[in-house]
């Protein structure tokens, strides 16, 4: 089963725009981390944001929110005001494992595209 | 602060040779994990290293290894290559690495993309 959920693939927003990009996860583990990650086509992946599983406030960092609802396992992105820059590859990723032994799971990405 | 730095950037190999790849990881972090990414797998995680030791490894056969070196620095070797071997492999590093409680942010490389002929 994945563990990580991100369904869609491509999203095409007009500049300025607020996105909302998708994630869902699955683990069992009481104790994890939610990140998301840019990915432009220079190939760099860049840390946006990081949520902690007992975190009570959502993540924020400048344009960049997480809209964390536990319940539902959701971790969603959410940029505001887009701009050209921003078109890029999203990765939603989850670390988990006992202490010592985590590692990153990534979700398969979305293409994001800011039109102008 | 400048940050993780990943040699070759580029690497053209055939079937059946060996490969090694260097990381430099942001100063003064500790942790150097490893990842391949593919079109058909996506992002997967091969290994990390903490202290000059592996403490954590994914999936991946045998014929992927690495090190650290006491600077901190990483190397990933491949011997015996394979086609499916071609792919985008990133290096990142953190303050600590798993195990922290200060959530194992993660800052990448601009990777290394091999292709395997």
């Amino acid at each position: 089963a994945q563990k990580i959920t991100q369904t869609q693939p491509g999203m095409f927003v007009q500049e300025k725009e607020a996105v909302t990009l998708d994630c869902t996860y699955d683990t069992s583990d009481q104790s994890y981390g939610l990140f998301w990650y840019k990915q432009p086509s220079s190939g760099e992946m860049i840390f946006l944001i990081y949520q902690g599983s007992y975190d009570e406030q959502n993540a924020t960092e400048g344009r960049y929110s997480l809209n964390f609802q536990k319940a539902r396992k959701s971790a969603n992105l959410v940029i505001s005001a887009s701009q050209l820059g921003d078109s890029a590859m999203y990765f939603c990723a989850m670390r988990e494992g006992s202490f010592g032994n985590e590692k990153l799971t990534f979700g398969t990405g979305t293409r994001l595209t800011i039109i102008p | 602060k400048a940050g993780v730095t990943q040699t070759p950037r580029y690497l053209i190999k055939t079937r059946g040779q060996q490969v090694t790849l260097s990381c430099s990881p942001i100063s003064g972090h500790r942790s150097v994990s490893w990842y391949q990414q593919t079109p058909g797998q996506g992002l997967q995680f091969l290994f990390e290293y903490f202290s000059e030791t592996q403490r954590n490894k994914g999936n991946f056969p045998g014929r992927f290894s690495g090190r650290q070196f006491s600077n901190s620095r990483s190397e990933m070797n491949v011997s015996t290559l394979e086609l499916g071997d071609s792919a985008l492999y990133l290096c990142a590093s953190s303050l600590e690495g798993s195990g922290s409680p200060l959530g194992w942010e993660q800052y990448f490389g601009p990777g290394t993309r091999l292709t395997v002929t």
